[in-house]
């Protein structure tokens, strides 16, 4: 099974200043069709989950710009340019090469 | 516009069975894979099964297998998840997903727990 392992788990950041989550996949998450299917969900106070990045580094509809996915292989990483309060919330990717799996979620919060 | 709602959750004893269902609109629901996602209270969000557009493909977590049974009805647009032999670590909200489209879509969440 793929295990994905998401660092740091805690995040206290400063508003206007960027953040950086890691997500490491204990296997290769290229499929067979050349494509890697990482994602990543932000999951705010109260809310159901919504999906920022798809296949690493697509941003969905309607997500700031200041969000990024990158990465390739077995390591990938969100970026927040800069932190704005409603970025409050835990994250998490997740990988669907290998029918799926959620890393552990990494809760971001305010200094 | 797109919804998604889940319905069914409630209390249930160890060892006995539940069905959840989750009713689309707003899309082309036979167009589209359906995800069920769960998350225990204060827990991080676990992937459960997944069912392709017209039913022929399920796939489930080692943690279901066996005991779950994902099903879709594309008349009525609806989605569903059999849950059998509950255990007390089944208890979490459920949720059913559209992880097909973009933006993606999620239900409310449906609460189910697993207690005597």
């Amino acid at each position: 099974d793929v295990v994905l392992t998401q660092s740091p788990l805690s995040l206290p950041v400063t508003l206007g200043q960027p953040a950086s989550i890691s997500c490491r996949s204990s296997q290769s998450l290229v499929d067979s069709d050349g494509n890697t299917y990482l994602n990543w969900f932000q999951q705010r106070p109260g809310q159901s989950p919504r999906r920022l990045i798809y296949k690493v580094s697509n941003r969905d509809s309607g997500v700031p710009d200041r969000f990024s996915g990158s990465g390739s292989g077995t390591d990938f990483t969100l970026k927040i340019s800069r932190v704005e309060a409603e970025d409050v919330g835990v994250y998490y990717c997740m990988q669907s090469t290998h029918l799926g799996t959620f890393g552990q979620g990494t809760k971001v919060e305010i200094k | 516009q797109v919804q998604l709602v889940e319905s069914g959750g409630g209390v249930v004893q160890p060892g006995r069975s539940l069905r959840l269902s989750c009713a689309a609109s707003g899309f082309t629901f036979s167009r589209y894979a359906i995800h069920w996602v769960r998350q225990a209270p204060g827990k991080g969000l676990e992937w459960v099964t997944l069912i392709s557009y017209d039913g022929n493909n399920k796939y489930y977590a080692d943690s279901v297998k066996g005991r779950f049974i994902i099903s879709r009805d594309n008349s009525k647009n609806t989605l569903y998840l059999q849950m059998n032999s509950l255990r007390a670590e089944d208890t979490a909200v459920y949720y059913c997903a559209n992880l097909a489209t973009n933006p993606d879509y999620w239900g409310q969440g449906t609460l189910v727990t697993v207690s005597s």
